[in-house]
């Protein structure tokens, strides 16, 4: 049974160009939510996805966009890169939209230049 | 989501018992407690939550105070394998989502 799934693994970018990360959720999961983790601080939650819809946001800029296919796997969209943007983002899948039991991929590590 | 205190690190012997205190004095009736890790260069991994009782499974124990206001994730011995950051969160069943703290590095030490 595999897990979550995320690519690439490294991506490197430059600053203004745009990004798509891709995700595979485990199987059976309907749910994706999107981490952002910054070099020695713990993930950021930037947003969750079910039934196709973006469900809940955190505190990201509208750069940030995702989307949810059929299969109940998930991308994330990343525009106008920053510096700051750098970082480890983490898909993470569940079943259902209230559950605190996640399971994580292993990340894309995004470096912008 | 209540907040949440934890040590910024802390050390153990390899094949002892490791504590890992977690405050969180403002957590409401229908807030759950939840422990993750992350070793390096991985995800998250989900280890335990609970609710008011203490819960115990195949990777850790979960003691929760009476009053909900503190909690213990216990590694009854832990290995090498197990240094990675501990974080505990404190999130109601309807969000969905988790609010990740600094956490506690774990060392444990041969």
């Amino acid at each position: 049974d595999a897990g979550v799934t995320q690519s690439p693994t490294h991506l490197i970018k430059t600053r203004g160009q745009q990004v798509t990360l891709r995700c595979s959720p485990k199987s059976g999961h309907d749910t994706v939510s999107w981490y952002q983790q910054a070099l020695g601080q713990g993930p950021q939650f930037i947003f969750q996805y079910y039934e196709e819809e973006e469900r809940q946001r955190g505190n990201f800029p509208d750069r940030f966009s995702g989307h949810q296919f059929p299969n109940y796997s998930s991308e994330l969209n990343v525009n106008a890169l920053l510096l700051g943007d750098s970082a480890l983002y983490l898909c993470a899948s569940s079943l259902g939209t209230g559950i605190g039991k996640l399971f994580f991929g292993s990340g894309t590590q995004l470096s912008v230049l | 989501d209540a907040k949440t205190t934890q040590p910024p690190s802390m050390d153990c012997a390899e094949g002892r018992a490791a504590n890992l205190p977690c405050n969180h004095s403002t957590i409401s009736g229908n807030e759950y407690v939840y422990w993750y890790r992350q070793i390096h260069s991985q995800g998250p991994q989900y280890i335990i939550h609970g609710l008011k009782n203490n819960e115990t499974n195949e990777m850790a124990s979960l003691i929760i105070t009476e009053d909900r206001k503190s909690s213990t994730l216990i590694l009854p011995h832990a290995t090498l394998r197990d240094t990675a950051v501990y974080y505990c969160i404190v999130t109601s069943s309807n969000t969905g989502k988790l609010i990740f703290g600094q956490g506690t590095t774990l060392q444990v030490k041969p």
